[in-house]
């Protein structure tokens, strides 16, 4: 059973908009979710983190947006950059162990 | 500082084989997890283990199994190999066991034939 859901395989931007990535889950003793980003041949690097007690965390062009009531958790990157394209994943975690659940990836494509 | 060391990076074996990986952590991260990813699949957690101790295990068959050495470096071994275990299996180090972003290597690309 997939907690943890990404439903858009792949999204298309141009240089400079947005780039918004989706993320749902279904379990609500989920607290603390992570976005990753990977490139072919490597292993994901992190992103960005953010625990259930806010509803949002920036980090320079990166900023997560968690919405509890429905589930549902986002990445935002402003303004888009052709490196950014790669695979994002969004993972969660229950009760602050490392087990974490991941999403099947939305293959991010900046075109420039 | 090294990043998380993987070996071998590829590996080939035929189904009924067993087939041992390895991972070095980032030195000083104490845990140490392992992810299988498929095609078209998100990671799938396997187990982690802190302090040679295993506190949390995937869903997976018991043919998965694993341990931690004393310097935190982990194996990982699969047992009486199946075609669907076919995969790029992950390691991932973090300093403590909770709440921590995970250091992930390159992985291991495993193919049974």
């Amino acid at each position: 059973d997939q907690q943890v859901k990404q439903n858009s395989p792949s999204l298309s931007v141009q240089e400079g908009r947005i780039s918004i990535l989706n993320c749902d889950y279904t379990n609500s003793m989920f607290d603390y979710f992570l976005w990753y980003k990977k490139y072919p041949a490597e292993g994901p690097t992190f992103l960005i983190s953010i625990s259930s007690i806010k509803d949002k965390n920036e980090d320079g062009r990166f900023t997560v947006f968690l919405n509890k009531s429905a589930k549902h958790l986002s990445l935002h990157i402003v303004p888009s950059q052709p490196g950014d394209s790669a695979v994002y994943f969004c993972a969660a975690s229950v009760g602050g162990f490392n087990k974490f659940y991941f999403g099947s990836g939305t293959k991010l494509n900046v075109k420039p | 500082k090294a990043g998380v060391t993987q070996t071998p990076r590829y590996l080939i074996k035929t189904r009924g084989q067993q087939v041992t990986l390895s991972c070095s952590p980032i030195s000083g991260h104490r845990s140490v997890s392992w992810y299988q990813q498929t095609p078209g699949q998100g990671l799938q957690f396997l187990f982690e283990y802190f302090s040679e101790t295993q506190r949390n295990k995937g869903n997976f068959p018991g043919r998965f199994s694993g341990r931690q050495f004393s310097n935190s470096r982990s194996e990982m071994n699969v047992s009486t190999l199946e075609l669907g275990d076919s995969a790029l299996y992950l390691c991932a180090s973090s300093v403590a066991p909770t709440n921590e972003k995970l250091f992930f290597g390159s992985g291991t690309q495993l193919s049974v034939l």
